[in-house]
């Protein structure tokens, strides 16, 4: 059965340190992974997709197939960057996707 | 207004009232979903239309009732609800091919 999981509900660091968000799935086919991001009085949006490889506002995450992990990394947090972050996975035909719980990342000046 | 849209923003009912969900998108996208947000759990995916076909019934109950009568109109009917069904109700599309789902701002629904 597929599940997303996000261990951590709140991950709090100060501003200019570097942060990670845990994310580890399992899927019996070969999943696509996403996170997304919802900013206070914002509506839930992407933030980034694995099937493009890029990086977003400084944040990259990376497939790790052998883990089943796909954690989103940043060097040196902002304060903007505080909000709720949830990932997310597909299968390839994009028709159904599964949340993890999301993290609340709280970024202190 | 562009974006997915979502009516009303907060519904208050009781157990033994009908009342619908509304979601509109004029992006052009093929998809849209039924998500519940509950506090605390995991989005939960309720229902999925492809091309106005339901492709996903995530075990619902049939309490709630899904209706898509057009690509760009989503409708979740409700009736008979339970204290547990409150909770915030998402409507999302997806243009399938990118994989990105746009998300409305919800519909927060109170069961007393």
């Amino acid at each position: 059965a597929q599940r997303v999981t996000q261990p951590e509900k709140l991950l709090s660091v100060f501003k200019g340190a570097p942060v990670e968000l845990k994310c580890n799935y399992s899927y019996s086919g070969s999943p696509e992974l996403f996170w997304y991001v919802q900013y206070s009085r914002q509506r839930l949006q992407l933030l980034l997709r694995h099937i493009s490889r890029e990086s977003i506002k400084g944040f990259t995450a990376d497939l790790n197939k052998g883990e089943t992990s796909f954690h989103l990394k940043k060097p040196f947090a902002q304060e903007e960057d505080s909000a709720m972050y949830y990932c997310a996975l597909s299968g390839s035909n994009f028709n159904k996707f599964y949340f993890g719980s999301g993290t609340k990342l709280n970024v202190k000046p | 207004e562009t974006g997915v849209t979502q009516t009303p923003r907060h519904l208050v009912m009781g157990m033994t009232n009908k009342k619908s969900l509304k979601c509109e998108q004029h992006l052009g996208h093929n998809a849209m979903y039924w998500y519940k947000q509950s506090a605390k759990k995991p989005l939960e995916l309720m229902f999925v239309y492809n091309f106005k076909e339901q492709t996903e019934n995530n075990s619902v109950p049939s309490r709630f009732s899904p209706e898509c009568p057009n690509s760009s109109h989503l409708f979740l009917h409700l009736h008979t609800l339970q204290p547990e069904d409150s909770a915030l109700y998402l409507c999302a599309s997806s243009p399938l091919a990118t994989g990105e789902l746009f998300f409305g701002e919800g519909s927060r629904l109170t069961v007393l």
